[in-house]
């Protein structure tokens, strides 16, 4: 157990939802990373906050949107999904430096767009 | 760009033997490496990590070799067990305070009983 906690597990839905996606670190952990897992493809960095604030940005669509909470929880927002946004969603955190540190990682939810 | 890839993407291993799976990286700026595993349906674990002020990491039965030289990586398993079939991506991180981790594609490692 990675101390890293996601829910929900699994998330089924229609093309066109808006659904969220939530994240708690590991207690002390200040960052937090979100990914994304399409089959047969290695993690995708979305985006990084760091105590509150963005503080790197990948490969995330402008329909998808991210927020941390001042007790550090995350939520990933995915709106107007489409079919190919069916994929593992992977949330990480870190110590208190911005991005050298461990990352670990919560066991994801699952997404299925139908 | 930068970019961490693996040389091999599917590894079998006989039960008992000693795997290697390998990776290269093209970001000679990168620092710190880190080496994950991911069983079926479950988040990437942490293995090994090794900074790049080292050649060598030991943790239990599993040894990392960075070569700067030639921008490689490798993970070593001793005595390979069918717990440890799964897929292994290496990770590197340029330090920068801004900069996340910058996965490769993964090795599948199936261990043969």
């Amino acid at each position: 157990d990675s101390g890293v906690t996601q829910t929900p597990k699994h998330l089924i839905t229609a093309t066109g939802q808006r659904v969220t996606l939530r994240c708690s670190p590991r207690s002390g952990d200040l960052s937090v990373y979100w990914y994304q897992q399409s089959l047969d493809q290695g993690l995708q960095f979305l985006i990084q906050y760091y105590n509150g604030e963005e503080r790197a940005k990948g490969n995330i669509l402008e329909r998808f949107s991210a927020q941390q909470f001042p007790d550090l929880h995350s939520e990933l927002n995915l709106s107007s999904l489409e079919l190919g946004d069916s994929a593992l969603y992977f949330c990480a955190s870190s110590g208190k430096g911005g991005g050298r540190e461990t990352q670990y990682f919560g066991p994801g939810t699952r997404l299925l767009v139908l | 760009g930068e970019s961490v890839g693996l040389h091999l993407p599917t590894l079998s291993v006989q039960e008992g033997d000693n795997s290697i799976i390998n990776c290269a990286y093209s970001n000679s700026a990168s620092d710190y490496f880190i080496w994950y595993k991911q069983e079926s349906g479950k988040g990437p674990q942490f293995i090994i990590d090794i900074r790049s002020n080292m050649d060598k990491r030991q943790g239990q039965r599993v040894t990392v070799l960075l070569n700067k030289t030639v921008k490689h990586l490798s993970l070593q398993i001793a005595a390979t067990q069918p717990g440890d079939s799964a897929v292994y991506f290496c990770a590197e991180n340029v330090y920068s305070g801004n900069t996340p981790l910058v996965f490769g594609k993964g090795t599948r490692l199936s261990v043969i009983a």
